[in-house]
């Protein structure tokens, strides 16, 4: 299994670009969720999925659009990049135990 | 609601040394408690786990003890090791299905030679 995968691995946007990061998950997770990481403040929940179809906000969704077509992928959009999302962002997926398996990272600059 | 507090790091060692990093949590109704670690520019992986009071979740070295009474969960292991250096995340969640984790904001170990 290659677990969680997500690309790219970096990239740097100007402001206003529009962009989508990439996940995907081979282990048949039906939860799926997106973070983003920033010094001093742990992990933010943006968006989440309990299954194909059915997505929800987390605690910081604004600017950020998920859809969730098949139980694999769960892709992340910008719809419009602001310097405000420079930050690395993790992809998830969980087991029905709660264990969340996570991506490596994409690390986003907006100039 | 749900939170989680951590120990302000970084947290400086010695090799060999005794680790504790404490965590402690508010919840409504009964968690299951979690350690993950997060490697200089990887994703966080599971490291241990503890599903009900009084359980003990043990991985590589680490341990960590469920206590409802104090509403804690911290991480302790006897004898760290330079490749131990990482940041450490303590979470919780509440139920299952479509209920999120909730971490903490993560201390950072060093460990030096």
């Amino acid at each position: 299994n290659a677990g969680v995968t997500q690309t790219p691995k970096f990239q740097v946007l100007k402001t206003g670009q529009s962009m989508t990061l990439q996940c995907a998950q081979d282990m048949n997770h039906e939860y799926m969720s997106w973070y983003r990481q920033d010094p001093g403040m742990g992990l933010r929940l943006i968006h989440y999925s309990v299954g194909a179809g059915i997505t929800d906000q987390g605690e910081v969704p604004n600017g950020y659009n998920v859809s969730r077509s098949t139980t694999e992928d769960f892709p992340l959009r910008l719809l419009s990049a602001a310097p405000s999302q420079t930050s690395v962002y993790f992809c998830a997926s969980r087991t029905d135990y709660n264990e969340q398996f996570f991506g490596p990272g994409t690390r986003l600059t907006v100039l | 609601g749900n939170s989680v507090t951590q120990m302000e790091g970084p947290v400086t060692l010695s090799e060999e040394a005794f680790l504790t990093i404490n965590c402690t949590y508010t919840a409504t109704g009964y968690p299951s408690l979690f350690w993950y670690v997060q490697y200089p520019g990887e994703g966080l992986q599971l490291l241990l786990k503890a599903t009900k009071a009084d359980d003990k979740g043990s991985n590589k070295g680490f341990e960590a003890t469920y206590r409802k009474e104090t509403t804690s969960f911290h991480l302790e292991k006897g004898s760290v090791q330079v490749s131990d250096s990482a940041v450490y995340f303590c979470a919780l969640i509440v139920g299952g299905g479509g209920n999120k984790l909730t971490f903490g904001t993560g201390t950072q170990l060093k460990v030096e030679l």
